[in-house]
């Protein structure tokens, strides 16, 4: 059975700090990785995809992947009360389905 | 620009109703997918296609039906609500497998009396 672990949360950042967000996968061989933010009552949307080991920027986010550890995170920069959400994070390998973890809801407080 | 739609927002059911969750893409994706999402559970997959006319059981196909006759719309169909199916439900599309994104229609909230 693949997985895929988050910290639940929540995790209370103050305005203007890192927030880091991690996510733990079982299957060694996963290939993509995925984060999505998902605000209360409304559908995921995507932030950042990884699928090699290293980082990846874009504005305020990086995406961090290590395959050896089976370990991808979501460091958030400068948070601001408007990225108070929930993170999912999501995992597949190449032809076959997502596997979603259950999220970790963030609250950025001003 | 990516668009996936679902027919309704909010739905309102009695117990034993037939229902009908529409979902349309408009990217000429090959995969389409829907889930339920509930507090504490996460998303789980209830049916997957991948082709017109081709339907997958997801991990929680019980109660659900698919129907996928053309490929930009794929049906999710409750033959016989119960209260338990009260849920968000939410549909997904790919181009292909493994490395596209997912991309999700706004969701449905249903409500089974």
């Amino acid at each position: 059975q693949k997985e895929v672990e988050q910290n639940s949360g929540p995790l209370s950042v103050p305005e203007g700090a890192i927030a880091s967000l991690n996510c733990t996968y079982s299957d060694r061989v996963s290939q993509s990785f995925f984060w999505y933010r998902q605000y209360s009552g409304k559908s995921p949307e995507l932030i950042m995809s990884i699928y090699s080991n290293g980082d990846k920027e874009d504005g305020r986010f990086t995406a961090q992947l290590n395959k050896a550890s089976q370990y991808v995170s979501l460091l958030i920069r400068d948070s601001q009360p408007s990225d108070s959400a929930t993170y999912l994070c999501a995992v597949t390998i190449y032809g076959q389905n997502f596997v979603f973890g259950p999220g970790t809801r963030l609250s950025v407080l001003p | 620009d990516v668009k996936v739609t679902q027919s309704s927002r909010y739905l309102v059911k009695r117990t034993g109703e037939k229902v009908f969750l529409e979902c349309v893409q408009d990217m000429d994706h090959e995969n389409m997918f829907w889930y339920r999402q509930d507090p504490g559970l996460g998303l789980r997959l209830i049916y997957f296609s991948y082709d017109v006319k081709m339907k997958e059981k997801g991990d929680i196909p019980e109660g659900y039906s698919v129907s996928r006759e053309k490929k930009e719309r794929f049906s999710l169909i409750l033959e016989s609500a119960s209260t338990n199916q009260t849920s968000m439900y939410l549909c997904a599309s790919t181009l292909m497998g493994g490395r596209d994104t997912q991309y999700f229609g706004p969701g449905t909230r249903l409500t089974v009396l």
